[in-house]
């Protein structure tokens, strides 16, 4: 069975702060994709990141960058310089191979809220 | 691009009331539908996967009678909460996947609706 665990449930910072998201997550299959999506107080979900199992790379864009380490099954996020706008409750989700059957289907981590005051 | 519509985005009604709730992919075909469920300051969890022209499939202890699942066309899913009561009040969010059935694409979130049962 597949677990996502965002250990964090609150983080406040103050503008221009750097701040990294914890996501650990566990399934029993060697692919598998993750996931990090934004929920501001709208309520929609904002599509930010996709990562498969086999690309470890690092990735960066603009203040985002995210960290994969298989070797600790996390996958983090970190806001460089955060802004207010980046307020927002933040899930980290997981899905894996099809191979079982599963569809793709995503499991979410219970999310961290960020509140970035000016 | 991948964009989804839901509608509406607020439903106020009075218990024992119907309720559908639309989801349509804007600019892509989606073979493949979500439909999720939020409760206030929790995770989204899967109420069921939703494939064009066949049945829904639900997720463990979610009601199929109560929850009525439809997706008639490549681009609209429906949800219909039928004979709505108060516990049925929560934050409902469809969710749409480009490539067929068994595709990993991110998946894409609609903006949600807030249903009230009074």
């Amino acid at each position: 069975a597949q677990k996502v665990t965002q250990a964090q449930t609150e983080i406040s910072v103050v503008e221009k702060e750097d701040v990294t998201l914890d996501c650990v997550y566990e399934t029993r299959d060697t692919t598998y994709y993750l996931f990090w999506y934004k929920q501001p107080p709208s309520g929609e979900l904002v599509f930010l990141i996709r990562r498969n199992s086999f690309d470890e790379q690092n990735e960066i864009s603009g203040r985002y960058s995210w960290n994969f380490q298989k070797s600790t099954s996390s996958f983090n996020f970190t806001i460089t310089a955060s802004q207010v706008v980046d307020s927002a409750v933040y899930f980290c989700a997981l899905s894996e191979d099809n191979s079982g059957g599963s569809n793709y289907k995503l499991t979410f981590g219970k999310g961290t809220l960020l509140t970035v005051n000016p | 691009g991948a964009v989804v519509s839901q509608h509406p985005s607020w439903v106020i009604c009075k218990s024992g009331t119907s309720v559908k709730i639309e989801c349509r992919s804007l600019d892509f075909q989606a073979t493949t539908m979500f439909w999720y469920r939020q409760f206030p300051k929790q995770s989204l969890m899967l109420m069921a996967t939703s494939n064009e022209g066949s049945k829904a499939t639900y997720e463990q202890g979610v009601e199929k009678d109560k929850f009525l699942i439809n997706h008639a066309s490549l681009t609209l899913s429906t949800l219909t909460v039928t004979s709505a009561h108060p516990e049925d009040s929560s934050f409902y969010i469809c969710s749409a996947r480009t490539g067929g059935i068994y595709s990993n694409q991110p998946q894409h979130f609609g903006d949600g609706t807030r249903l009230s049962i009074l």
